[in-house]
């Protein structure tokens, strides 16, 4: 898996968009980019992933730069639900071994 | 709830003893993995079951530590002589390898202590 890089933390206000970015500098061309959430005392949960497109699902947005050297998750309207520590994860599709790193921790303040 | 249940959610021990934690995953899935997670770290990949086959172990921290899955349904995480260090949550996860989207599952996990 190739390695990726995120802020430790970063606060939000309450139904502000909260944007949190990845650096996959490395990531191949056949390695997905994950994003998994962790709220406290929970397992992680997933979010959202994509190869080279733009994805977005109910939960978030995930923009992938053209040279996919890295990659932003947006979460439209953050509540304080959405705080949690969030993890970016570059793998291969279908990879049984997913490389967590120690993510961000994203604070959304009333 | 997703589904995925870990059993017991606590368990405290004295160093030497061996311990056996327990994962439920969704009844339809065909993967299972445990990861380990320590504090302010990520969780740490440890081993995964295709159905009954463990087909990855060599993440396993030690030969101390070991992982079934008879009849590909629920699986055991046993720690053999535990150690301080061994102290962490163990979490378990389940996905439906056929989908495309190839979603982990996780459980509360088990938090233990070693003493």
């Amino acid at each position: 898996d190739a390695k990726t890089t995120q802020p430790t933390s970063m606060d939000c206000a309450e139904g502000r968009a909260a944007n949190l970015p990845c650096n996959h500098s490395t990531i191949s061309g056949n390695e997905y980019v994950y994003w998994y959430r962790q709220i406290h005392s929970q397992g992680p949960q997933y979010i959202i992933h994509g190869l080279k497109n733009n994805e977005t699902n109910e939960m978030a947005s995930l923009i992938i730069t053209e040279d996919r050297k890295s990659s932003t998750l947006i979460l439209p309207h953050a509540t304080l639900r959405d705080t949690a520590v969030y993890y970016c994860i570059a793998s291969l599709y279908n990879n049984n071994d997913m490389r967590f790193g120690a993510g961000t921790r994203l604070t959304v303040k009333p | 709830d997703t589904g995925v249940s870990q059993d017991p959610r606590h368990k405290i021990t004295k160093r030497g003893q061996n311990v056996t934690f327990r994962c439920d995953p969704i009844s339809e899935h065909n993967r299972l993995y445990w990861y380990r997670q320590t504090l302010g770290q990520g969780p740490e990949f440890l081993t995964y079951f295709q159905n009954e086959a463990q087909l990855e172990k060599s993440r396993l921290l030690s030969d101390r530590f070991s992982a079934e899955r008879p009849k590909g349904s629920f699986s055991t995480l046993e720690i053999q002589r535990t150690e301080q260090g061994d102290s962490a949550m163990y979490l378990c996860a389940s996905s439906l390898a056929i989908t495309s989207v190839d979603e982990q599952f996780f459980g509360p996990g088990t938090r233990l202590t070693v003493l």
